[in-house]
């Protein structure tokens, strides 16, 4: 089973501030892996498929990279309504794994 | 846009089955296009993915639950259905549905959520 290491579990942020969060994976991956955004009560978001690829109709401020075991996802200029959990997938190998998450706090 | 919701009791007794459905609508779950998975997240915990069934039938479990899981998948009411069995307090979570895609063969990460229903495993 592949473990995701997801860090920080928790971030501050000021809207205009740039910020990243970081997803290891235990064993080689390739780019399968996505990002998800959710919001109390809602439906997870899909922004970021296949490591890098922004999902049609995601604000462009969201941004991913990396490949193999490390990868991060990054929001430029963050916003008020990007407050929200964010997590990654991988869909590399059976059973399908999750990272930790992260509780993203904007000031 | 497809949406999925959950529905079912949303508090169990130890030792009996939790059975929960999702609902897919604005599209049709018979698309060979998709799989269809349950994940679930205990309060303060990560997400597990539990497992995914496809339109043929065709299940996959997570290990780690597949003695007591059952996915099955009801094309003429476009649903498909969670039963995990002998359940315990740890068990207590709020179970999300989700579509994941398939191209070429291939078993792609999931798009579209549901936004989850809690249950609590008590007597």
């Amino acid at each position: 089973e592949t473990t995701l290491t997801q860090s920080p579990a928790f971030m501050s942020a000021t809207p205009g501030d740039k910020v990243s969060i970081s997803c290891k994976a235990s064993q080689d991956i390739d780019d399968d892996l996505n990002w998800y955004q959710q919001k109390p009560g809602e439906a997870a978001i899909f922004i970021i498929q296949e490591a890098t690829t922004l999902v049609p109709g995601i604000s462009p401020r969201f941004s991913g990279s990396g490949y193999g075991t490390d990868f991060t996802l990054t929001i430029n200029n963050i916003e008020s309504e990007d407050a929200a959990y964010y997590f990654c997938l991988q869909h590399d190998s059976f059973p399908l794994t999750f990272g930790g998450g992260t509780k993203v706090e904007i000031k | 846009q497809v949406q999925l919701q959950e529905s079912g009791p949303g508090l169990v007794k130890p030792s009996q089955t939790l059975s929960l459905t999702c609902t897919v609508s604005r599209g049709s779950i018979s698309s060979g296009a998709y799989y269809w998975s349950w994940i679930r997240q205990p309060a303060g915990k990560g997400l597990e993915w539990i497992g995914r069934i496809l339109t043929s039938g065709n299940t996959n479990y997570n290990p780690s639950l597949k003695s007591r899981v059952t996915i099955s998948v009801d094309t003429s009411k476009n649903q498909f259905s969670l039963k995990l069995s002998s359940v315990t307090a740890a068990d207590t979570a709020v179970y999300h549905c989700a579509r994941g895609l398939i191209r070429g063969g291939h078993f792609y990460g999931l798009d579209v959520w549901g936004r989850g229903t809690t249950v609590t495993v008590s007597s």
